[in-house]
């Protein structure tokens, strides 16, 4: 069976602390990893997509990183900002007639001012 | 608009009465999903469209759900007989035919309440 797990599920840091989000993956034949943020009641923002044949992926204060030998995949966040506070979700893909996505529960992430 | 969009944003409802959604996904995109999360946990897959073609439906998607894309544009989900187990956040995505680095964009969801 498929399954993501997150790790911690809720996180409380004060502002300007670098911090390392945990996902991991059981089915390491995995097309993508990708990290999505939401914000209370709304949709998925789309964060960084990490290819298979990938180990990292950066934008801005984010990066992204995957082993799939391990079946994990961390975001570190820099200088972390109250604005940050959302849930963070973590999501493999894998192949097949669709691409079927299966998501985590989720880190959800407040930054104290 | 160059987002997924989906209407209504909320929905509160009496159980056993029926409702639809609407998805508009990015015009050029081919491909259709229908998600639901619950509070605490991430989206769960509920089915998908290629085009017009409804290739993949979970187990999660009982007999009173029914999710169309007539003219492989936007989509309905129609939920009959609603239950309170069936309050939620239902979330589309689209995504292109093709290509190896595309992702699936998501809508904002609706929020389905059953009182």
């Amino acid at each position: 069976k498929q399954e993501v797990t997150q790790i911690p599920a809720a996180l409380s840091v004060p502002e300007g602390e670098n911090l390392v989000l945990n996902c991991s993956f059981t089915d390491s034949a995995i097309y993508n990893l990708q990290w999505f943020r939401q914000d209370p009641g709304k949709g998925l923002t789309s964060l960084l997509l990490i290819q298979s044949s990938q180990r990292e992926q950066t934008s801005g204060r984010l990066n992204a990183s995957l082993d799939k030998s391990s079946g994990r995949s961390t975001l570190y966040i820099a200088a972390s900002q109250p604005g940050d506070s959302a849930t963070y979700l973590c999501a493999a893909t894998y192949s097949g007639g669709y691409q079927k996505v299966t998501f985590g529960t989720g880190t959800k992430l407040q930054v104290i001012p | 608009d160059t987002g997924v969009s989906q209407n209504p944003r909320h929905k509160i409802t009496k159980r056993g009465q029926n409702v639809t959604f609407r998805c508009d996904p990015i015009s050029e995109h081919n491909r259709l999903y229908w998600y639901r999360q619950t509070l605490g946990q991430g989206p769960e897959f509920l089915t998908y469209f290629q085009n017009e073609a409804q290739l993949e439906k979970s187990r999660l998607l009982s007999d009173r759900f029914s999710a169309e894309r007539p003219k492989g544009s936007f989509s309905t989900l129609e939920i009959q007989r609603t239950e309170q187990g069936d309050s939620a956040m239902y979330l589309c995505a689209s995504s292109p035919l093709g290509g190896s680095m595309h992702t699936q964009y998501f809508g904002p969801g609706t929020r389905l309440t059953v009182l």
